[in-house]
Order: structure tokens, then sequence, then C-alpha cells
């Protein structure tokens, strides 16, 4: 089935940092999607992408679809504490028979 | 407008108990999505419906899980017996489409067997 290598794995950082995280695959994929999941709550959707090259902002977040469409990138800009939490990217190939594929998720942590 | 909901939040339980997990849809979805998320295995799919009917169970463990949905609103997810290695957090989703719509997620359900 279809892989997304999300990386990197864990990022610690200072407040006021940038972050940046990416999701890569082998495959061509329609739509790009970025999830955030707080401890003890479900994924919610930050940010969807639906057009190869397409650059989104929601707020200090920002996410691009590849121009390949083989990957996507996350960036936050000067993160503050309620970023913290587990970031996943997911992607679907229309018409493909897996359905959403999920990254394994980047977990953020934020240094005082 | 309420988003998907689970119940129960947290279940522990004994092994070799039956277990039901809950989800009501957000409304006007005709997908329903059950997941389950360990630190292993990360987010597995399990069984999805379109419409109420079963699409695709190739996820689901072990015959020990079944799940139903009686009609639009409602989806039961159940394990029995249950065993240990079944602990997880298992969560819901529900979207308008199968493959260009994003998945919405409940709170999940944190389930522990003893």
């Amino acid at each position: 089935g279809q892989q997304l290598n999300q990386s990197p794995q864990s990022m610690f950082i200072q407040e006021g940092e940038d972050v940046s995280m990416n999701c890569t695959s082998s495959s061509i994929f329609n739509t790009w999607l970025w999830y955030k999941q707080d401890p003890g709550e479900g994924p919610v959707l930050l940010i969807a992408l639906y057009k190869a090259g397409e650059l989104t902002s929601n707020g200090r977040l920002t996410a691009q679809f590849g121009i390949t469409r083989k990957d996507s990138f996350l960036n936050i800009s000067a993160s503050i504490p309620s970023d913290v939490g587990i970031y996943f990217c997911a992607a679907f190939y229309e018409g493909g028979a897996d359905g959403l594929t999920f990254g394994k998720g980047t977990h953020l942590i934020i240094q005082p | 407008d309420a988003g998907v909901i689970q119940s129960p939040r947290h279940e522990v339980t004994e092994m070799g108990q039956e277990v039901t997990l809950r989800c009501k849809p957000i409304s006007g979805h005709d997908y329903l999505f059950w997941y389950r998320q360990t630190m292993m295995r990360g987010l597995e799919l399990l069984i999805y419906f379109n419409n109420n009917v079963p699409i695709d169970d190739s996820g689901m463990p072990e015959d020990r899980f079944s799940a139903k949905m009686p009609n639009a609103s409602f989806s039961t997810l159940k394990i029995q017996p249950s065993e240990p290695r079944d602990s997880a957090v298992y969560f819901c989703a529900s979207s308008r489409s199968y493959s260009n719509q994003p998945q919405h997620f409940g709170d999940g359900t944190r389930l522990s067997i003893l």
C-alpha cells in the first residue's frame, strides 16, 4: 500500500521559533491534509490542499502541496505553547483503494 | 455544528468481557470510519461504511471485532471477547466522500483491557 514518510519524528524547540515538517512518498496524491492531535483528543483538521503547487495559510500555519504531488510541508511561525501536540500528514489518491493514508506523526515539544 | 461524538471516552474492563464502542457521525456525512491508534502502529483503519453499508473491513484484526451501522446517525464497534492487546485508543471519523473530502474525527475511546 501507499506510505507517507513524515519527518522529523519529534521536534524540541524554544517558544517563538519557527517549525517546519514534511511528508514524502513514492506515490502521487490528489489531496494532502494536515491534522493536529492534542493529548486525549482526536486529530483536528488544520489545512487541506487540493491542487499541486497550492500554498495555503491558516493563521501562523502554512502548508504546501508539492508540485510533484508526492510531498507536502507544514510550517508554523513564531511557535507558542499551545502548538504542542502531534501533527499528522494524510493524503488521498482519488479512486485509489487505500483511501486516506496517514503519516506516523511529528511530536512537537516546546521548551520554556 | 456538532462534531463526531464517541462514547464512552474511557473504558477499563477485564479480559474476556465484551466491549462496545459507540459513534455518532456528523449529520450529512455518508462515510464513517473506525480507526485504532497505538504508539507502535500509529493510526490504523479498521473498517469503513458508506450509507450505512460496510465497504471494507480488511483492517479488522480478528473475528473478535465486529462493527455495525444500523442507521445514518449511529455506529458501534464491538470486541468480544476482549484481550489485553486490544488496549488502544479507538477513533471514529466521518466525511462527505471517500476520496476527496477530509475526515473529521471524534475524541476517541481510550480502551484498557486488564
